[in-house]
């Protein structure tokens, strides 16, 4: 059984581009959370999904950030107009229930220049 | 408010020293607590994890953890630390759904 997928791996995007980062949860796995590693931070949560629908978005910043995860296909975490202050590592996990333990990819590093 | 606080940011050790990594949390309900490890340019892997019955905690690579549940802490520990340990260790909490992480420890081994 594959764990979480995520890619790329490493992006790098020039102020104002936009990000696409795209997580595969593992088989059976129904609930995708995104997560967010600033420098020297430890990781935060950002959005929590299941199949088509939003659950918990309270970490995710207002404006320029949104998140899918449509009933076929990777969710998808996209980014904006990015910005410098962008630059991080994101981490997406996957659980088979929203009450059980997560499974946690190997995150996809964000580099704006 | 729900939080996790590391309180070595920065741990240096020479090889066959003694670790203990500080883990204190601050959550209301059922806790569900765990170490991860990242080793430099990797992802996280699991180090152990703590649900519920014997509050001393075995896991891989020799580390373990206990839950003091009137402290309120989960601290790391490992008997004998090698070069090879040498990697940022995260204590997280899960709450209802989401983890709340600790904002890390660096741990340097000297070989």
């Amino acid at each position: 059984n594959a764990g979480v997928m995520q890619n790329p791996r490493h992006l790098v995007r020039r102020r104002g581009q936009e990000a696409r980062l795209r997580c595969s949860p593992m088989k059976g796995h129904s609930h995708v959370y995104w997560y967010r590693q600033l420098p020297e931070e430890g990781l935060k949560f950002m959005v929590y999904l299941q199949k088509e629908n939003i659950i918990d978005e309270s970490g995710m910043p207002k404006e320029r950030f949104s998140a899918e995860f449509p009933k076929e296909g990777p969710s998808i975490l996209r980014i904006q107009q990015v910005v410098r202050g962008d630059s991080a590592a994101y981490f997406c996990a996957s659980s088979p229930s929203g009450d059980s333990e997560q499974y946690f990819g190997p995150g996809t590093r964000l580099t704006v220049t | 408010a729900q939080s996790v606080s590391q309180h070595n940011h920065h741990v240096i050790l020479s090889e066959a020293a003694s670790l203990e990594l500080g883990c204190n949390y601050s959550y209301g309900g059922t806790v569900n607590l765990f170490w991860y490890v990242q080793y430099p340019g990797q992802h996280l892997q699991l180090l152990l994890k703590y649900f519920s019955g014997d509050p001393l905690v075995k896991g891989i690579k020799g580390f373990e953890a206990e839950f003091i549940k009137s402290k309120f802490s989960f601290n790391l520990r490992k008997p004998s630390v090698q070069w090879s340990d040498t990697a940022e260790y995260f204590c997280a909490v899960k709450g209802t759904y989401k983890y709340i992480f600790g904002t890390g420890t660096r741990l340097k081994v000297l070989a």
